[in-house]
């Protein structure tokens, strides 16, 4: 059974400092994607990655995967209130299009 | 625009009973998904469906069956709920060669 480890599970930070979410897995994906899901609401897309050592940016996020295509990580530059929210990431391995979400990060950024 | 669609929102059952969640899309997307999300375990993939008449078991299948006789509905059935099948349940789609899933707001579900 394929895993996706995330961490940290809670994060509780100040508006205006940085943050790194990390998502790992002994498993090669051949996409991993970022969502963001509110309180009562379904996950959003945020980001899908398919080349290892690939980087994207949008706005005060950046998101990478891992040069061997196991892991992931999120990095938010000056957090907002507006930041708070379950980030989680999910992995589709070649072959199949079935999608493993991570255990996900809970993000809180304090005014 | 209506998207993908659940139902019942929040249902409250007793143990033993058969329950079914509902869910609807409109974008006639191939893929659909059953996921459920309990604190500590993010969401795990109950089972998934590339096609009408196709599914497939995902990581958590068992206490559960579902059917796919149109491409726009996705039953979800828990034959005989326990009280370890709390939890909210999110159906998804996804496009043939698209990445990104859509999901619904999802089913609140309590069995008590």
């Amino acid at each position: 059974t394929q895993l996706l480890e995330q961490s940290p599970q809670f994060l509780s930070i100040q508006e205006g400092e940085n943050l790194t979410v990390y998502c790992n897995s002994s498993s090669v994906f051949s996409s991993l994607q970022w969502y963001r899901q509110e309180p009562g609401e379904g996950p959003v897309l945020l980001v899908t990655v398919v080349t290892g050592g690939e980087v994207k940016k949008l706005k005060r996020l950046t998101f990478q995967f891992g040069d061997a295509r196991k892991d992931s990580s999120l990095h938010i530059t000056a957090a907002q209130p507006g930041d708070t929210g379950l980030y989680l990431c999910a992995g589709s391995t070649s072959g199949t299009y079935k999608y493993i979400f991570g255990t996900g990060t809970r993000l809180k950024v304090l005014a | 625009d209506a998207g993908i669609t659940q139902s019942p929102r929040y249902k409250i059952t007793e143990t033993g009973r058969q329950v079914t969640l509902m869910c609807h899309q409109t974008w006639s997307h191939s893929y659909m998904f059953w996921y459920r999300q309990d604190l500590g375990h993010g969401l795990r993939l109950i089972y998934y469906s590339a096609a009408a008449d196709i599914t497939d078991k995902g990581e958590v299948p068992d206490g559960y069956v579902v059917s796919r006789s149109k491409t726009e509905n996705f039953p979800l059935t828990l034959e005989s709920a326990t009280r370890s099948q709390t939890s909210v349940y999110f159906c998804a789609s996804k496009q043939g060669a698209g990445n990104t899933i859509y999901f619904g707001e999802g089913s609140w579900l309590t069995v008590v």
